[in-house]
């Protein structure tokens, strides 16, 4: 079946470091890609979205390109900031009715 | 302004009793679900409604009730069949379009079973 793998945390990064986090899938077909975010006790919120191969989602600074090639969708961002501090998740949809995602990355930036 | 709301936020329940959480949308969408996030876990489906009237299981139903009356509305009982029911659940909607649409989070009902 369909499955997210996410690499691991938590990932501490000094204020103004460059970020990534990896993220490659299993999927048949051609599914839709996510990044979501979640801040403390606080619900998920769509970070940025590609729908299909080579396309590039980007939202706040954040960017992420659907790599059918390798099955990836790394996270990227060139300066984070105290503020991105959350728990970031990547996730897929191919069937329109649920998303499968990965286990969540926690980041955690200090000033 | 549009968007999902849940309630309540913080919930509390004895073991053997049943609760229910509230998940409402303002946004029109046809598609509703629930999630359950445990600690250093992703997200995993409980049950999901693409319609009024109708829903289906996700991976991990047993335990949980859902009803569909109303296209805005999809509640979800935690029954005391669940046998770890404390965790953070998580309603979304989406439009449902049939293709792979973006969902939308609401904030979250945090159980806790004393």
């Amino acid at each position: 079946g369909d499955s997210v793998t996410q690499m691991e945390g938590p990932v501490t990064l000094s204020e103004e470091a460059f970020l990534t986090i990896n993220c490659t899938y299993t999927a048949t077909g051609y599914p839709s890609l996510f990044w979501y975010v979640q801040y403390p006790g606080e619900g998920l919120q769509l970070l940025l979205k590609a729908t299909k191969a080579d396309d590039k989602g980007s939202n706040k600074g954040f960017e992420a390109t659907y790599r059918k090639e390798t099955t990836s969708f790394h996270l990227e961002k060139g300066s984070v900031q105290v503020s991105d501090s959350a728990v970031y998740f990547c996730a897929l949809s191919n069937s329109g009715y649920a998303l499968n995602f990965g286990k969540g990355t926690s980041l955690l930036v200090t000033p | 302004d549009g968007g999902i709301t849940q309630s309540p936020k913080y919930l509390f329940r004895k073991e053997g009793q049943n609760v229910t959480l509230s998940c409402e949308q303002n946004l029109n969408h046809d598609a509703m679900y629930w999630y359950r996030q445990d600690p250093g876990q992703g997200l995993r489906l409980i049950y999901y409604s693409q319609i009024v009237n109708d829903f289906q299981k996700g991976d991990i139903a047993e335990g949980y009730s859902v009803s569909r009356e109303k296209k805005e509305s999809f509640p979800l009982t935690v029954t005391s069949a669940q046998k770890n029911p404390t965790a953070f659940y998580l309603c979304a909607s989406s439009p449902y379009t049939g293709g792979t649409d973006t969902q939308y989070f609401g904030p979250g009902t945090r159980l806790t079973v004393l």
